[in-house]
């Protein structure tokens, strides 16, 4: 079975710092997908940013980018420039490359900004 | 955008009870969709999935008896929580995977949650 690791239950970073959040995940599959959610107090599942696990570039959305170690089963989240509006509940998760949507979280990070 | 819906947002049962949760597609089709569990502070649980026209498929630990789950439609799963206790409090959330683009552009949609408090 996958499972997917967050060791840092709570980070905290001042604004416009830069702040990474780490997942390990754990899987023999070889076509699977990698994400990161960020889940506000309203609890709404936001995609952060999303990784294919067949692409060795490192995905990026503006201030969020991934450090993908495949080999290492590493999947690590880096905000840069963090803002208020970055503070939530982060959830790394995975999708086996053959499911229709069934997630794997881990067991999420709250990230505090603070100003 | 396609959007899955989630109704309703918060309800209040009395124990003994039985609640009634929709998730249903907006604007695409969802031959499945997948029900999660979360608590306060902590991960979402994969409950169940649910498949149109078939029975749900319940992860290890899942009472199928008590967390009914029926997809008659390609758009609306439920899931009814039977003879709810206090410790069925908790979050749940549906998701849907929107296909019409092919299995590499098919974006994964969350439905809001429903805040379920049995009293």
């Amino acid at each position: 079975a996958q499972t997917v690791t967050q060791s840092q239950p709570e980070m905290s970073v001042q604004e416009a710092e830069t702040v990474t959040l780490s997942c390990t995940y754990d899987t023999s599959e070889s076509d699977y997908y990698l994400f990161w959610y960020k889940q506000p107090p309203s609890r709404q599942m936001i995609l952060v940013i999303r990784q294919e696990a067949y692409k060795q570039q490192n995905a990026t959305e503006n201030r969020f980018s991934v450090n993908f170690q495949k080999a290492a089963k590493s999947f690590s989240l880096k905000i840069s420039d963090s803002q208020l509006g970055d503070a939530a509940m982060y959830f790394c998760a995975y999708e086996r490359g053959t499911s229709y949507g069934k997630l794997t979280f881990g067991q999420g990070t709250i990230l505090t900004v603070h100003p | 955008g396609a959007v899955v819906s989630q109704h309703p947002s918060r309800v209040i049962c009395k124990s003994g009870t039985s609640v009634k949760i929709e998730c249903r597609s907006l604007d695409f089709q969802a031959t499945t969709m997948f029900w999660y569990r979360q608590f306060p502070k902590q991960s979402l649980m994969l409950m169940a999935t649910s498949n149109e026209g078939s029975k749900a498929t319940y992860e290890q630990g899942v009472e199928k008896d008590k967390f009914l789950i029926n997809h008659a439609s390609l758009t609306l799963s439920t899931l009814t929580v039977t003879s709810a206790h206090p410790e069925d409090s908790s979050f749940y959330i549906c998701s849907a995977r929107d296909f019409r683009h092919g299995r590499y552009n098919s974006p994964l949609h969350f439905g809001n949650g429903t805040r379920l408090t049995v009293t």
